[in-house]
């Protein structure tokens, strides 16, 4: 089991839906990542948030908004998606400390196919 | 130019036998981070080692080691007593600098697949 929790694991929309990914943490982390993977290629970063403010957004199209309610929870609001938009997005957590060892952990991710 | 390289897209290995899967990374920073995950078919990315650029001591964890050569920018995870259930996609990532928000940089990834 993760201590990153995200839901749902599976999402089918069409491109005219609007969805949400959520992810959780209960580790106190203050740094928490939305990654992009398409099939067979390495995860790709897409929003930072640090201290529940937006750090980076890898020019990311609007149609995906990120939000960081609180320091436990952080989702990402889909609208209007395409057909490329199809992967596996994963949200990751972090402390958030200069020199830290400690690793990025990452949730179970959201297969998400847009038809 | 890649900052992580992965040069093997796929290995083999024997059950019980060791395998080494080869990293090297590209910064002029002095502080990065250095880490390996696995991530199973399944699709959840697990953590398996950290190795600070600072540290010098190669990292162990278990059947894990990590070989660390600064001089030769390279961090090659080394699997002692390959199990079935390490079949799977092995990433090296970076961070750099080695703060802890910021984000990492994968290889392309290298998919070993452990025979009976």
């Amino acid at each position: 089991d993760t201590e990153v929790t995200q839901t749902p694991k599976h999402l089918v929309m069409g491109m005219t839906n609007k969805k949400s990914l959520k992810c959780e943490q209960h580790m106190g982390h203050r740094a928490m990542y939305w990654y992009k993977q398409k099939a067979k290629k390495p995860p790709e970063l897409m929003f930072v948030y640090s201290y529940e403010k937006l750090s980076i957004n890898e020019s990311v199209p609007s149609r995906f908004s990120p939000e960081c309610p609180n320091s436990s929870l952080l989702n990402l609001h889909l609208h209007a998606l395409q057909p490329e938009d199809s992967a596996l997005y994963l949200c990751a957590s972090s402390q958030e400390w200069a020199g830290s060892s400690q690793p990025q952990h990452f949730g179970d991710g959201t297969r998400l196919s847009i038809l | 130019a890649q900052k992580i390289t992965q040069t093997q897209p796929g290995m083999f290995v024997q059950e019980k036998e060791a395998v080494t899967l080869d990293c090297t990374y590209d910064t002029s920073d002095q502080s990065y981070g250095l880490f390996w995950y696995k991530q199973p078919s399944s699709g959840e990315m697990i953590f398996l080692i950290y190795q600070g650029s600072y540290d010098e001591q190669n990292a162990t964890e278990g059947r894990y080691s990590l070989n660390f050569q600064k001089a030769r920018k390279s961090a090659n995870l080394v699997i002692s007593a390959s199990q079935l259930g390490d079949s799977a996609m092995y990433f090296c990532a970076m961070r750099e600098p080695n703060s802890g928000n910021t984000p990492l940089v994968f290889g392309k990834g290298t998919r070993l697949s452990v025979i009976a």
